[in-house]
C-alpha cells in the first residue's frame, strides 16, 4: 500500500518570500512519479509540478521547484517569490499505476 | 476547449435516493477516474477505467457503481445514497500520468 504524508496542515508566507511545503511518501514501486497539485478556493485541481523518480535532477517550473530525496522518500515543494495568487491548498501525490494517491494537503496562506 | 466537464455542479439528495454523476471529456483520453474529497482529506480514488467498457475498483468503492459505455463518458452512480457519501466528487481523465480534473460536484445527502 502507498501512503503520502503532508505533516504541515497550514503554512504562512509573506509576499515575495520563499516557502517550502513538505511531503513524505511510501511506495513499493521501483518506478513511480510524484506530483504537486494546487487547489485554490475555486476548487480546481491544477498540476503544479511533476517529478520522475528515476531522474536525479530536481524538477522546476518557473517559481516552483522540488527537492526530491529518493532514499529518504521525501518530495518537498519550494515556492519562490510568493504571490497572493499562490494561496491555496497544495496536495502531494504519488502514482499507483495510472491512479494517484494523495496526501491530506497543506493550506498555504500568503500575506501582503 | 472544454476539457473535463462534470454534471451537475451541486446536488442535494435525501437518504436512500439514487443519482448519477456524469463526467465527459473531449481530449480522447483512455483513462478516467472518480475521486471523492472530504474535509481535511486529500482525494481518494473511488473507481477508475482504463478504456471503454472497462472499470476497476479504487480505494473506496463501496456504495458506488460506474460505467464507461463510451470512451468520452464515465458515469458514477449512487444506488441508495447515505449521509456518509456527502462529499465533493472529482472526475479526471488522462492519456499518460498527468491527470486533468473537472471542477467537482458538491453532493449533500440529508
Amino acid at each position: 500500500a502507498q501512503t503520502v504524508t503532508q505533516s504541515q496542515p497550514e503554512m504562512s508566507v509573506q509576499e515575495a518570500e520563499t516557502v517550502t511545503l513538505s511531503c513524505t511518501y511510501d511506495t513499493s514501486e521501483s518506478d513511480y512519479y510524484l506530483f504537486w497539485y494546487k487547489q485554490p478556493p475555486s476548487r480546481q485541481m491544477i498540476l503544479v509540478i511533476r517529478q520522475e523518480a528515476y531522474k536525479q535532477q530536481n524538477a522546476t517550473e518557473n517559481r516552483f521547484s522540488v527537492n526530491f530525496q529518493k532514499a529518504a522518500k521525501s518530495f518537498s515543494l519550494k515556492i519562490s517569490d510568493s504571490q497572493l495568487g499562490d494561496a491555496a491548498m497544495y496536495f502531494c501525490a504519488v502514482n499507483s499505476g495510472y491512479a494517484l494517491n494523495f496526501g491530506k494537503g497543506t493550506s498555504l496562506l500568503v500575506t501582503p | 476547449n472544454a476539457g473535463v466537464t462534470q454534471t451537475p455542479k451541486f446536488r442535494v439528495l435525501k437518504t436512500g435516493q439514487s443519482m448519477t454523476l456524469l463526467c465527459a471529456q473531449d481530449m480522447n483520453h483512455e483513462y478516467m477516474y472518480w475521486y471523492r474529497q472530504d474535509p481535511g482529506m486529500g482525494l481518494r480514488l473511488i473507481h477508475y477505467s482504463v478504456g471503454e467498457g472497462t472499470t476497476a475498483k479504487g480505494e473506496v468503492p463501496d456504495g458506488y457503481n460506474v460505467s464507461r459505455l463510451k470512451k468520452q463518458n464515465f458515469l458514477l452512480g449512487l444506488e441508495s445514497a447515505a449521509p456518509s457519501q456527502t462529499s465533493v466528487y472529482f472526475c479526471a481523465s488522462s492519456y499518460g500520468l498527468n491527470q486533468h480534473f473537472g471542477d467537482g460536484t458538491r453532493l449533500s445527502i440529508l
